[in-house]
């Protein structure tokens, strides 16, 4: 099975940097994804890792160390807009990619 | 183009009674997924569909929850007898066949068991 591990909150101020990570245990890597949730709507998609690096899409870039089991969400030039809860989340194996979510950490970006 | 749509928005009903919750996917694509998030809670898996495949009921919590999917595109999820712990947000999800990793989530049903 998956275990997912994220922090529960996290405050930041406007303008700054944030760094989400995310931590995970699968029997069967498939990737992870991100995905982003504002309060009362649905989840919206972020980014889907499965090799190594960086990946880099505007404002926000996601991390993937597989030997690691570890993950991060960057958020660079923070906006009012971000606060949200961040969905760390690790796919099954084979080619139904069900994810099993982590709780989400919860963004609270001040001015 | 529409995205992933559902109705109703909310719903109330007392405990013991049927609800059908249903999920409009986006067109064209095969796959789609239920799940509920209760409040303060992550995303619970309950039932993917792809294509004309057997669905995979793995995450579905007890055998008052069933779900179709009719002609590959419409689908309900029915929860009979319900009780106060169903209360939850349902969340649909669907995903092209190119590319299954993205998943586009509808607006969810919030359901409240009184």
């Amino acid at each position: 099975g998956q275990n997912i591990d994220q922090p529960t909150e996290m405050t930041a101020t406007e303008g700054a940097i944030v760094q989400i990570n995310c931590t995970y245990q699968t029997s069967g890597f498939n990737g992870l994804f991100w995905y982003q949730q504002h309060a009362g709507e649905a989840p919206t998609f972020l980014s889907y890792n499965v090799l190594d690096g960086l990946e880099e899409k505007g404002r926000f870039s996601s991390f993937l160390s597989r030997s690691k089991g570890y993950s991060y969400l960057l958020l660079k030039e923070l906006q009012m807009k971000d606060s949200a809860s961040y969905l760390c989340a690790v796919p099954s194996s084979g080619g139904s990619y069900i994810p099993t979510f982590g709780r989400g950490t919860s963004l609270i970006v001040h001015p | 183009g529409a995205g992933v749509s559902q109705s109703p928005s909310n719903k109330v009903t007392e405990k013991g009674k049927d609800v059908e919750l249903r999920c409009d996917p986006i067109s064209g694509h095969t796959a789609l997924y239920w799940y509920r998030q209760s409040l303060g809670q992550g995303l619970e898996f309950l039932i993917y569909f792809q294509g004309n495949s057997a669905p995979d009921k793995s995450g579905l919590p007890s055998d008052r929850f069933s779900a179709e999917r009719t002609g590959g595109s419409v689908s309900t999820l029915t929860i009979q007898r319900t009780q106060q712990e169903d209360s939850a947000v349902y969340l649909c999800a669907s995903s092209s066949a190119a590319a299954t990793y993205e998943q586009y989530f509808g607006p969810g049903t919030r359901l409240t068991v009184t």
